[in-house]
């Protein structure tokens, strides 16, 4: 029964560090997102992916790079942090239309000093 | 621009009903989401709307007004795990999610 699985819940990094944040389904579904949520602000579509192998940009991409080698993983890439990417990173993955109804992982808390 | 309003923050008595209003302004309609958020952790599925009306799930309920832009969301007999936040989406022409901020509901004794 684990879902959406997001490893590691939280991370304290220095400027210009670099890191990986894991997220890992079990549901066998085909759509892979990362969200960043901010105080006061909705969710924030990072990157997406509607399939092994693919790859797509989001809302607010730059700084971050992700990959999906594997259907059930989606990792997202910090390569040089910086204080703005101080967020709450949560991934998310659904099976489709018609609904399309997302299923969340626990999040990320990620400060950046 | 795409653009989705709700309030900030409600407050409402335990037992009583409250309406979480939220209007939307987006490239395209695909349908409209409510979910759910405690405090520290991740939203959850509440309820799906892409035909005008009312859909009913429980002591929750969402309706839908496409012409208007505008949906609530209404939660009958408030209990205290009801304190959350709620959070609009709306799916535009790209079958992209626009999220609202979410309405952080406090729910008194």
């Amino acid at each position: 029964n684990a879902g959406v699985t997001q490893t590691p819940k939280f991370r304290v990094l220095k400027t210009g560090q670099s890191m990986t944040l894991l997220c890992a389904q079990d549901m066998n579904h085909e759509y892979m997102y990362w969200y960043r949520q901010d105080p006061g602000m909705g969710l924030r579509l990072i990157h997406y992916s509607v399939g092994e192998g693919t790859t797509a940009k989001g809302e607010v991409p730059d700084g971050y790079n992700v990959s999906r080698l594997k259907k059930q993983n989606f990792l997202l890439g910090l390569e040089s942090a910086a204080p703005s990417q101080t967020s709450v990173y949560f991934c998310a993955s659904a099976n489709g239309l018609p609904t399309g109804e997302l299923f969340f992982g626990e999040g990320s808390r990620l400060t950046v000093l | 621009g795409q653009n989705i309003d709700q309030p900030t923050e409600m407050t409402a008595t335990e037992g009583a009903i409250v309406q979480i209003n939220c209007t939307y302004q987006t490239s395209g309609f695909n349908g409209l989401f409510w979910y759910q958020q405690h405090a520290g952790e991740a939203p959850t599925f509440l309820s799906y709307n892409v035909l005008d009306g009312l859909e009913e799930k429980g002591r929750f309920s969402s309706f839908l007004s496409r012409s208007k832009g505008y949906s609530y969301l209404l939660l009958k007999e408030l209990q205290m795990k009801d304190s959350a936040s709620y959070l609009c989406a709306v799916r535009d022409s790209n079958y992209q999610l626009i999220w609202g901020a979410g309405t952080k509901l406090i729910i008194k004794p």
